[in-house]
């Protein structure tokens, strides 16, 4: 069964516009975890952020956490053509032994 | 490049034969975990491997099972293959179980 859940499940935006992704998750959560795939490779870790923050940056992603409304969100700023990839969110499950993904949202960055 | 490899990178097998696919997890991670992603979702967690034993299994039958390595490298076995096991099978490595995992490129199996 999947925890998060992606919105929206599709995104299309220009070159140097932001980009917001949302994720919604059941369970309570030790962290919560970003990562890009691009054209249905391999996943490559963004961000993690643990469940007593409330918000994150690296770079130009920005990430933040409401374990109140069991949602996080996502922000690339200034988006690249190179940004373009799906984006999940996943958590980790009770025993903290797995990563359990959403759907994911895919991001389309057209120059 | 995370440092995790595996292969093949692609396989075509038919229904009712067995798989083996195969990952080399980063150096100096302990703990390698399989995931199926098919198309249009997001992966499944299988398996988790530390240290060679079995350390969480996700809802999975028992025809999909495991090997981990003195080396930590592991194997991944499906028997009995079915048509929706056709997916891209993903290894991760990492140094504890849930935390950050770094992702080989997988290996894409397609069942006919």
């Amino acid at each position: 069964s999947q925890q998060g859940e992606e919105d929206p499940q599709a995104l299309s935006i220009q070159e140097g516009e932001n980009a917001t992704m949302n994720c919604s998750y059941k369970t309570s959560i030790n962290n919560l975890q970003w990562y890009r795939q691009n054209s249905g490779r391999g996943l490559v870790h963004l961000i993690l952020i643990r469940s007593n923050e409330r918000e994150k940056h690296s770079g130009r992603l920005r990430v933040t956490l409401d374990t109140s409304k069991k949602s996080s969100s996502l922000l690339i700023t200034a988006s690249r053509a190179a940004d373009t990839a799906s984006y999940f969110c996943a958590t980790d499950n009770q025993a903290g032994t797995a990563l359990i993904f959403g759907k994911g949202t895919t991001l389309s960055v057209s120059s | 490049e995370t440092g995790v490899t595996q292969s093949p990178t692609h396989l075509i097998k038919t229904r009712g034969q067995q798989v083996t696919l195969r990952c080399s997890s980063q150096s100096g991670h302990n703990t390698v975990s399989w995931y199926q992603q098919a198309l249009g979702q997001g992966p499944q967690f299988i398996f988790q491997y530390y240290r060679e034993e079995e350390n969480g299994r996700g809802n999975f039958p028992p025809r999909f099972s495991g090997l981990q390595f003195p080396n930590y490298s592991s194997e991944l076995n499906v028997n009995a293959l079915e048509l929706d096991d056709s997916a891209l099978y993903l290894c991760a490595s990492s140094l504890t179980g849930a935390e950050t995992q770094y992702f080989g490129p997988g290996t894409r199996l397609l069942v006919l």
